[in-house]
């Protein structure tokens, strides 16, 4: 069966520190990844997509970045963090079937 | 553009029937989605609905696409206290690459 991981599961990290969060998805191959993010007020905005290695689309420009060196590794980047990078931040996978499977998100606090 | 609305509170008394509504704007979505979200957690997918459906149940879920009004529900016979969380709907859209979401709708469930 799939299952997808994400970690940390929280962090607090001071303004202009940098951020790495962490997304590996196990039993499937070539997926489509997700990060979105869910700040307070509970909307899930999208954040990034990759359809493949090497291939990430943005639709929200911001100061995150994202990146996939493995076919199932999706990573979350940041230089430098903003207090309004705070938030909920959940990766996700798509199967071939078009259902995409969330993991448990991580809780990101910038202080 | 493709957005997504939801009233943000419902509140049941338990053994009574919850209806959450939703609506969309774009005609082309292909897949239509209910996901459960409980305190500090991940998204989990309830259910989904494809878009030449205009009923779907499963269990004490039944849910309802009106096309022609772009209007989805979820209905949830026997409300349970443990359905108390946020539900989100999303729509598939980007030839079903990407979600967008509802802002949820926080079902409370009183005894």
């Amino acid at each position: 069966s799939q299952t997808i991981h994400q970690w940390p599961a929280t962090l607090v990290q001071p303004v202009g520190s940098p951020l790495s969060l962490e997304c590996t998805v196990e039993g499937t191959s070539n997926p489509n990844l997700y990060w979105y993010r869910q700040a307070a007020g509970r909307g899930l905005q999208l954040l990034f997509y990759s359809v493949g290695i090497g291939q990430i689309s943005s639709e929200v420009p911001q100061n995150l970045s994202a990146s996939r060196p493995q076919d199932r590794q999706f990573i979350l980047s940041s230089k430098k963090l903003l207090l309004s990078d705070s938030g909920f931040y959940l990766c996700a996978w798509q199967n071939s079937g078009n259902t995409i499977y969330f993991g448990e998100g991580s809780w990101l606090t910038v202080v | 553009g493709e957005d997504v609305e939801q009233s943000l509170f419902l509140s049941v008394r338990e053994g009574d029937s919850s209806v959450i509504n939703c609506t969309y704007t774009d005609s082309s979505s292909t897949y239509l989605y209910w996901y459960k979200q409980e305190p500090g957690a991940g998204l989990q997918l309830l259910t989904y609905i494809f878009s030449n459906m205009d009923m779907k149940q499963d269990q004490r879920l039944t849910v309802l696409l009106n096309k022609k009004d772009k209007h989805l529900s979820l209905r949830i016979a026997d409300t349970q206290t443990g359905d108390s969380a946020i539900y989100f709907c999303a729509e598939a859209t980007g030839g079903g690459n990407k979600l967008t979401f509802g802002t949820g709708t926080q079902l409370k469930v009183e005894l």
